[in-house]
């Protein structure tokens, strides 16, 4: 299995831009989470979804971020517009189901909003 | 009260020493626990997991666990200089194994 996989690696853009960052789960997981680091304020959980169905999103910071699951293999995380203080490493996670079962992360994605 | 909590660190420990890095959570009927290691630039991997209080070994890793005392901690034994990351304690929280809170993680140098 190749892991979870995101793109892009790395994003560079100026603030006003929408950005759009992608993962794909690991096959069968049925659990896909969202989260930011920095160093300020650590590995936030944004939002996750189970089979495909947002559950909580209460950490997504602000209406200008969002994020869709249209099928068990591709998630979305979308930020418009973006600003300055968005920049961080975005990770995609996936688990699968039952109990204690850990999470997988992506390589993230670094985002720089200039 | 932050729902993990763990040393920030720098935590320097001597190569082949045991390095022991400690964690607190708030939530009492947390059941799921976890230790994720962070290579700078790269994304956490756990390297173990525990369930039930005691403690738990693999290979030079040992997790403990107190429920009572809301305390999860991970010994290093015979430290190498590979083990130099950040560790990141994690637990999931109101009973719910999606919902995992992550602490601020403690960064970990061993010194030739």
């Amino acid at each position: 299995d190749a892991g979870v996989i995101q793109s892009p690696r790395h994003e560079v853009t100026e603030m006003g831009q929408e950005v759009t960052l992608r993962c794909k789960p690991i096959s069968g997981h049925n659990s896909l989470f969202w989260y930011r680091q920095t160093m300020m304020r650590g590995l936030e959980l944004l939002i996750y979804f189970n089979n495909n169905v947002p559950i909580d999103d209460s950490g997504m910071p602000e209406d200008r971020f969002s994020a869709k699951m249209p099928n068990a293999s591709f998630s979305t995380l979308k930020i418009q517009p973006s600003e300055p203080r968005d920049s961080a490493v975005y990770f995609c996670a996936s688990r699968s189901g039952g109990a204690g079962n850990e999470q997988f992360f992506g390589p993230g994605t670094r985002l720089t909003v200039l | 009260q932050k729902e993990v909590e763990q040393n920030s660190g720098p935590l320097s420990v001597p190569e082949g020493a045991i390095a022991s890095l400690n964690c607190t959570y708030s939530d009492r009927v947390s059941q799921s626990f976890f230790w994720y290691r962070q290579y700078s630039g790269k994304s956490p991997e756990l390297i173990m997991s525990i369930y039930s209080n005691g403690d738990k070994e693999d290979g030079r890793f040992t997790a403990q666990l107190n429920k009572a005392s809301q305390y999860v901690s991970l010994l290093i034994r015979d430290s190498q200089p590979s083990d130099s990351a950040t560790y990141l304690c994690a637990v999931n929280v109101y009973g719910n194994n999606n919902d995992m809170r992550f602490g601020a993680g403690t960064r970990l140098t061993v010194k030739p």
